[in-house]
C-alpha cells in the first residue's frame, strides 16, 4: 500500500448509529488531517494530528470524535449524526517541519450518507 | 471576510490558451500557499507549492506570489482539456502552521 488510504470509501448510516472511519498514511509523515468537503462549500478544516499536538476547528460538532493512536493511523468516530453531516470525509498526511505548512497529501475519501 | 477567496467560476478558456486563476487571503502571516486540482469525484491533488514571493515555474504551471498584496495566482500554459477541474488555493494560518485553509475553488473548463 503507498500513499494515504482510507476505509471505508462509501458509508450510508441511520442517525442512531455509531460508526468509525479509519485513515492510514504510508509516507511515514508526522501529520493527520480530517476535511469535510460538501456540495458547494469550501473543504472544511475538523481536526489536526501534528508534532503530537490536536488542533481542532471549534465549529465541529462533539458528535464528531477524532483518534490518533500513532503518526500513521487516524480515525474519526461518528455518533448520532444529522442528515446535513452527509459529506465527502477527506483523511490528509504532511510532513510538518514547524512554523511552515507543508504540502497534504489526500486520500481518496469516505462518502458519508447519513439517512 | 473570507480567509481563503476564489471566483467560482467557471471559467473557460480556449485550448492552448494560458488560464489564469487568482486567490486572495486575509492572514497577513500566511507563509506557505498550496494549489490543488480536483477532478470531479476525486480528492485533490497537489499541483504547486510557493513559499516566498515572486514566480514559481514548473512545466505548464506558474504560481506567482505577492505577499504584500495577500495575492497568489495559478497559470496554466498551453491549456488541455484534460486541465478541466476544479482548483483550489490553500493557505496556512499564522496562528498555526498545521491549519491549512482551502477556498472555496475556481471550476475551469477548457473548450477543444
Amino acid at each position: 500500500e503507498t500513499g494515504v488510504t482510507q476505509t471505508p470509501r462509501h458509508l450510508v448510516m441511520g442517525m442512531t448509529n455509531k460508526k468509525s472511519l479509519k485513515c492510514e498514511q504510508h509516507l511515514g509523515h508526522n501529520a493527520m488531517y480530517w476535511y469535510k468537503q460538501s456540495a458547494k462549500k469550501p473543504l472544511e478544516l475538523m481536526f489536526v494530528y501534528s508534532l503530537e499536538e490536536r488542533v481542532e476547528n471549534n465549529s465541529v460538532p462533539s458528535r464528531f470524535s477524532p483518534e490518533c493512536p500513532n503518526s500513521s493511523h487516524l480515525f474519526l468516530h461518528l455518533h448520532t449524526l444529522q442528515p446535513e453531516d452527509s459529506a465527502l470525509y477527506l483523511c490528509a498526511s504532511s510532513q510538518d517541519r514547524g512554523g511552515t505548512g507543508s504540502p497534504l497529501h489526500f486520500g481518496n475519501g469516505t462518502r458519508l450518507t447519513v439517512t | 471576510q473570507k480567509e481563503v477567496e476564489q471566483n467560482s467560476g467557471p471559467l473557460s478558456v480556449p485550448e492552448g490558451a494560458i488560464a489564469s486563476l487568482n486567490c486572495t487571503y486575509s492572514d497577513r502571516g500566511s507563509q506557505s500557499f498550496f494549489w490543488y486540482r480536483q477532478y470531479s469525484g476525486k480528492s485533490p491533488e497537489l499541483i504547486m507549492s510557493i513559499y516566498s514571493n515572486g514566480d514559481k515555474e514548473d512545466g505548464r504551471f506558474t504560481a506567482q506570489l505577492n505577499k504584500a498584496s495577500q495575492y497568489v495566482s495559478l497559470l496554466i500554459r498551453d491549456s488541455q482539456p484534460s486541465d478541466s477541474a476544479t482548483y483550489l488555493c490553500a493557505v496556512n494560518l499564522r496562528s498555526s502552521a498545521s491549519k491549512i485553509i482551502f477556498g472555496s475553488g475556481t471550476r475551469l473548463s477548457i473548450r477543444p
